[in-house]
């Protein structure tokens, strides 16, 4: 079955500091990849997403992400976080074709003054 | 303004009481989805509907019901809740592309039902 791990249930920081989220999936097709933020009370907005070319993607504030084939992974960075990027992120996959999209169990991102 | 609407924002009922959560989008996406949040399980998709009287089941489609009968609207049923529907509900809605699928589009998504079920 496709599944979507994210490693860390959280990630404390302190502003300023940089992050990584870890998103790795299981698959053995093509694959289209997504992450989603979501503010305290809030629905999720997109990030940023790969489908295709360039393995490093950029997306909105501030953050950037790497596919590695070969890992079967995706992180997510930023070199520096304010308090406003204390969210919960969530890491999806989809697959060609399909309708489906399957998401990870979620990151909250903490960050501290 | 583009957005995806959900009423009500926050409901608690008893075992066994019909519901129905609503979700209508103004941005003409023929892809809509519901799903449920869980703490530690992320979001598991219930439903979803390519087009109208298009509809399809997800990964956790037990206890609940949907219909499309307009493009922009897909309203999800409770028909008899129970205390392990409790959850926080998100619907979504996304184009689709000219071959059909929607697997590489940014999916919009309103912002929540929490419900509880006493």
């Amino acid at each position: 079955a496709q599944s979507v791990t994210q490693l860390d249930s959280q990630v404390p920081v302190f502003e300023e500091a940089p992050v990584e989220l870890r998103c790795n999936y299981s698959s053995s097709v093509s694959v289209y990849l997504f992450w989603y933020v979501q503010y305290p009370n809030q629905g999720l907005q997109l990030l940023l997403k790969y489908l295709s070319g360039s393995t490093l993607v950029k997306g909105i504030n501030g953050f950037e992400a790497e596919f590695n084939k070969s890992q079967t992974s995706f992180h997510l960075r930023k070199p520096s976080v304010h308090i406003s990027d204390t969210a919960e992120y969530f890491c999806a996959v989809s697959y060609t074709g399909g309708f489906k999209t399957i998401f990870g169990a979620g990151t909250r991102l903490f960050v501290k003054a | 303004e583009a957005q995806v609407t959900q009423n009500p924002r926050y409901l608690i009922t008893v075992t066994g009481k019909k519901l129905t959560v609503t979700c209508s989008q103004n941005m003409n996406h023929e892809y809509m989805s519901w799903y449920r949040q869980d703490p530690g399980l992320g979001l598991r998709q219930i439903y979803y509907s390519m087009n109208v009287e298009v509809t399809d089941k997800g990964d956790v489609p037990e206890g609940y019901k949907v219909s499309r009968k307009e493009k922009r609207n897909f309203p999800l049923i409770l028909e008899s809740p129970s205390p392990n529907q409790t959850s926080l509900y998100f619907c979504a809605s996304s184009p689709l592309t000219s071959g059909g699928a929607s697997s590489y589009n940014e999916q919009f998504f309103g912002p929540g039902t929490r419900l509880t079920v006493l």
